[in-house]
């Protein structure tokens, strides 16, 4: 099926440096998506993002956050700077519209603040 | 009113036996169920879905059963495979939103 990739897999940082998370959607897919999940728990809507802008983010969303898809490469996942309680995997979903299309997720990244 | 709830935490049956894996709801405003199965180390793929003017949907082995009125429902895997051993998630949504609400997960093993 479609694939969604995720750049890198993993990632360790020191608290307040920033870090970029990428992702790959399906292409020609036009909504993105960030989820993300701490261990042990369910996954939790960060933000979602169409035609240039951010649709909806979540309260987990905190200003440190900030998403774009520049010229329609990556769609990309900034935190700057980083919290320790930013260690979490990371999903990223693309679908073809919005609403009850198909969301298609890619492996996540795990990242990790000391 | 946001939360979709999941039991068990964790399921083990016989290979060949009916998985049922549970999911409830508080918002009455949601009004689509996806459920995903994930592998170790993979992202959570789609696996089959249904919407809440429907009260079952059938999509080979795998069966989603709705009660709306007890904002309930539940996934029935037939003829258990140990190829289905995965963690299943319940995730429910509004039709015209695209962000999802999730459940903990249900840790599904086949015993062969």
């Amino acid at each position: 099926g479609p694939k969604v990739l995720q750049i890198p897999s993993h990632q360790i940082i020191d608290m307040g440096q920033m870090v970029t998370l990428n992702c790959d959607p399906v292409s020609n897919h036009l909504y993105f998506y960030w989820y993300k999940q701490i261990l042990g728990q369910q996954m939790e809507f960060l933000v979602n993002f169409y035609n240039g802008k951010v649709m909806e983010k979540s309260k987990l969303f905190k200003d440190q956050f900030s998403v774009e898809r520049p010229d329609g490469s990556y769609f990309t996942l900034k935190i700057q700077p980083t919290a320790l309680e930013d260690s979490a995997v990371y999903f990223c979903a693309s679908s073809g519209t919005g609403g009850s299309d198909t969301q298609y997720f890619g492996p996540g990244t795990r990242l990790l603040v000391l | 009113q946001q939360q979709v709830r999941q039991s068990p935490q964790s399921l083990t049956v016989w290979e060949g036996e009916t998985a049922i894996l549970n999911c409830s709801y508080e918002n009455s405003a949601f009004d689509y169920f996806p459920w995903y199965q994930q592998f170790p180390g993979e992202g959570p793929a789609l696996l089959i879905s249904i919407l809440s003017v429907s009260d079952k949907k059938e999509d080979g082995r795998f069966t989603i059963f709705f009660n709306k009125r007890e904002k309930k429902l539940s996934l029935h895997i037939a003829d258990s495979q140990p190829g289905d051993s995965a963690t299943y998630f319940c995730a429910a949504s509004w039709y015209n939103q695209g962000k999802l609400i999730f459940g903990q997960g249900t840790k599904l093993s086949i015993k062969p």
